[in-house]
């Protein structure tokens, strides 16, 4: 009864190709995130959905594109596959609104190794 | 800009206190996190301040939150083994009608036996 789970943990590709990362909360939360972690540990955050909606959209090459079917899934789709974007890729949930306490609660991440 | 700060790195030894210091910049932040990565594994909550508190103690835990400089530190009283990870704070920002958390560098804390 994992509460933000996310599959697979450890993804290995070539270069060019195309691969997914799939994200599933079960804490009835209506926020979900991408954040990116890199070799030297950096969190970066990438996309926010909120209710299946985008919300924060930072500066993310085109190749990435998330996909939202519902509250509770955010899904993670990576076209043309290249060196540097290995890394560790973190999805989290969170409950909206800013005027309260809402933190992140975060996957245990999925490690991206492009060859 | 949207940088928080940290110290990369920081040793004690088993049963000291560790302080882990932060900075931020938004001066709007409504709350401030402290989260814990061990190898391998996501970030877990270890603790947060609203901005309006200047203190927060939680078990071994204290949060110390200057406003006026925008300094945060955690402070983890009689450090042990256990508690070698690297923590990272961060700062709630507006974004929409949500929020999104900016991240720190990571503090890695290791504790020698």
């Amino acid at each position: 009864d994992t509460a933000v789970s996310q599959t697979p943990k450890y993804l290995v590709t070539q270069m060019g190709n195309d691969k997914s990362i799939k994200c599933e909360q079960n804490l009835g939360h209506d926020t979900m995130y991408w954040y990116k972690q890199d070799s030297k540990k950096f969190l970066k955050i990438m996309f926010s959905y909120n209710n299946k909606e985008l919300i924060i959209n930072e500066t993310v090459p085109n190749r990435f594109s998330p996909k939202s079917p519902d509250k509770a899934h955010l899904n993670l789709h990576i076209n043309s596959l290249e060196l540097g974007d290995s890394a560790v890729y973190f999805c989290a949930s969170s409950q909206a609104g800013v005027s309260y306490n809402s933190p992140l609660h975060f996957g245990n991440g999925t490690r991206l190794t492009v060859t | 800009g949207e940088d928080v700060e940290q110290s990369l790195f920081l040793s004690v030894r088993e049963g000291d206190s560790s302080v882990i210091n932060c900075t931020y910049t938004d001066s709007s932040s409504t709350y401030l996190y402290w989260y814990k990565q061990e190898p391998g594994a996501g970030l877990q909550l270890l603790t947060y301040i609203f901005s309006n508190m200047d203190m927060k103690q939680d078990q071994r835990l204290t949060v110390l939150l200057n406003k006026k400089d925008k300094h945060l530190s955690l402070r983890i009283a009689d450090t042990q083994t256990g508690d070698s990870a690297i923590y990272f704070c961060a700062e709630r920002k507006f974004a929409g009608n949500t929020g999104k958390l900016i991240f720190g560098q990571g503090t890695t804390l290791q504790v020698k036996p």
